[in-house]
């Protein structure tokens, strides 16, 4: 099965620094790849994805890249601010010849961000 | 709007009670999805409801019963649990099962005694 794995585990940066978090999947066939933010106490929000027809993908401080070839995606974010700290998390999925996943997401072990004031 | 809400956000039960977790969507997915979360670990897929079908049983526990009355709504039925079944418990949808998009509720917070 497939198999994602993230690194740094924790990862601590000034206000107004990059962070940049790395994954690696092992499933060539994985063709969807969600990043999820879970501030402590709640529920995974999807901050962006990227399908493996595109290369990039922006949105406003967030941006994603994948290397299909390298297999593996990161997320990037710019410019991060305090309420940027949580935990993320990646994930990979593929959809079968037919189109049915059944979205069976493999998430990473995720990365605590801080972000210091 | 991409809100799943789940009730209740808290549960404490006893390893005899019968409770229930619910989960509510109304975005016109078709695809719904229970997680399983514990501190500190990313989410585990339990079982994915397609059309109202159950596509995906994860080898749970049968103590963890599933049910989908309809399309908009998913219960989590919790029968003879164990401590180690204190987790997060995450509901999720989708447009599609087909790789679409997956929301996450808020989750339910669940304490086995």
């Amino acid at each position: 099965g497939e198999n994602v794995e993230q690194h740094p585990s924790t990862l601590s940066v000034q206000e107004g620094d990059s962070a940049v978090i790395k994954c690696t999947y092992s499933d060539s066939a994985s063709n969807y790849f969600p990043w999820y933010k879970q501030e402590l106490g709640k529920g995974p929000q999807l901050i962006i994805d990227i399908r493996s027809n595109v290369g990039e993908k922006k949105d406003q401080r967030i941006a994603v890249t994948l290397n299909k070839t390298a297999k593996h995606f990161s997320l990037h974010i710019t410019e991060t601010q305090p309420e940027d700290s949580a935990v993320y998390f990646c994930a990979a999925s593929h959809s079968n010849a037919g189109g049915t996943s059944y979205g069976k997401l493999t998430f990473g072990q995720g990365t605590i961000l801080t972000v210091h004031p | 709007d991409t809100e799943v809400t789940q009730t209740p956000k808290h549960l404490v039960m006893g390893m005899t009670n019968k409770k229930s977790l619910k989960c509510e969507q109304h975005m016109g997915h078709r695809a719904m999805y229970w997680y399983k979360q514990k501190a500190k670990k990313p989410p585990e897929l339990m079982f994915v409801y397609s059309y109202e079908k159950l596509s995906i049983n994860e080898s749970v526990p049968s103590r963890f019963s599933p049910e989908c009355p309809n399309s908009s709504l998913l219960n989590l039925h919790l029968h003879a649990l164990q401590p180690e079944d204190s987790a997060l418990y995450l509901c999720a949808s989708s447009l599609r099962s087909s790789g679409n998009t997956i929301y996450f509720g808020e989750g339910s917070w669940l304490t086995v005694v």
